[in-house]
């Protein structure tokens, strides 16, 4: 149990075109989900938290017209980079907290998505 | 708010030995600690947790300890095999809310 699976795994896009990013929780209704950002070799940098049905919030310094959160469901949420530019360029990973169960502290994670603006 | 320090950034041992990562969190109130292995490419996975109103786990080659007086919680990992090299993180959390550690690179030797 608890599988988050993300969609794409990986993407390579134009610079100022948008990309969508899926996260959903496969086999558990998640109450909230988390947004990251990872630099190769460091550690998880959140950049929002989403519920489902209210509008996310975004980390300090995180643009929230640049990374659109919708939290569509209990199973899932979108990100959308809007304009995308190369300093975009990251990999991204979303986590999901069971709405009950299985730990509701416990933070599961997607596999990652590898995003590639040119 | 909560800091999670993280310690060592990188350790190598060999095939069968024991490996020992220590993380220390800042916030009396975190409650939850939980560990992450990341191999290269993917996402976190959860590999053990504890609470905070105990003070060990165990779950075969992995055991972590929780010392609240001193805030500080470690993750035992016995006889290492190749597949245990990974970036591992700790992270505290309160009120649902994680903060990591910046993550230690273990490298086991065959």
């Amino acid at each position: 149990g608890a599988v988050v699976s993300q969609h794409p795994s990986w993407v390579i896009c134009k610079s100022g075109t948008s990309v969508k990013i899926e996260c959903r929780s496969l086999d558990f209704q998640a109450t909230t989900m988390f947004w990251y950002r990872q630099f190769p070799k460091q550690s998880l940098m959140l950049m929002a938290t989403s519920n489902e049905g209210s509008k996310a919030t975004y980390e300090q310094g995180v643009e929230k017209d640049k990374f659109l959160i919708n939290h569509a469901s209990l199973t899932l949420s979108t990100r959308t980079v809007t304009s995308a530019h190369p300093e975009d360029s990251s990999f991204y990973i979303c986590s999901a907290r069971p709405r009950q169960g299985l730990g509701t502290d416990t933070q599961y994670f997607g596999p990652g998505t590898r995003l590639t603006v040119l | 708010g909560e800091n999670v320090e993280q310690h060592p950034s990188t350790l190598s041992v060999q095939e069968g030995d024991s490996a020992v990562i220590k993380c220390t969190y800042s916030d009396s109130a975190s409650n939850y600690f939980p560990w992450y292995k990341q191999e290269l490419g993917k996402g976190p996975q959860l590999i053990i947790d504890i609470r905070s109103n105990v003070g060990e786990k165990k779950d075969q080659r992995i055991a972590v300890t929780l010392n609240k007086t001193a805030k500080h919680f470690s993750l035992h990992i016995t006889e290492t095999q190749p597949e245990d090299s990974a970036v591992y993180f700790c992270a505290a959390n309160n009120a649902g809310k994680s903060t990591f550690g910046d993550g230690t690179t273990l490298t086991v030797k065959p």
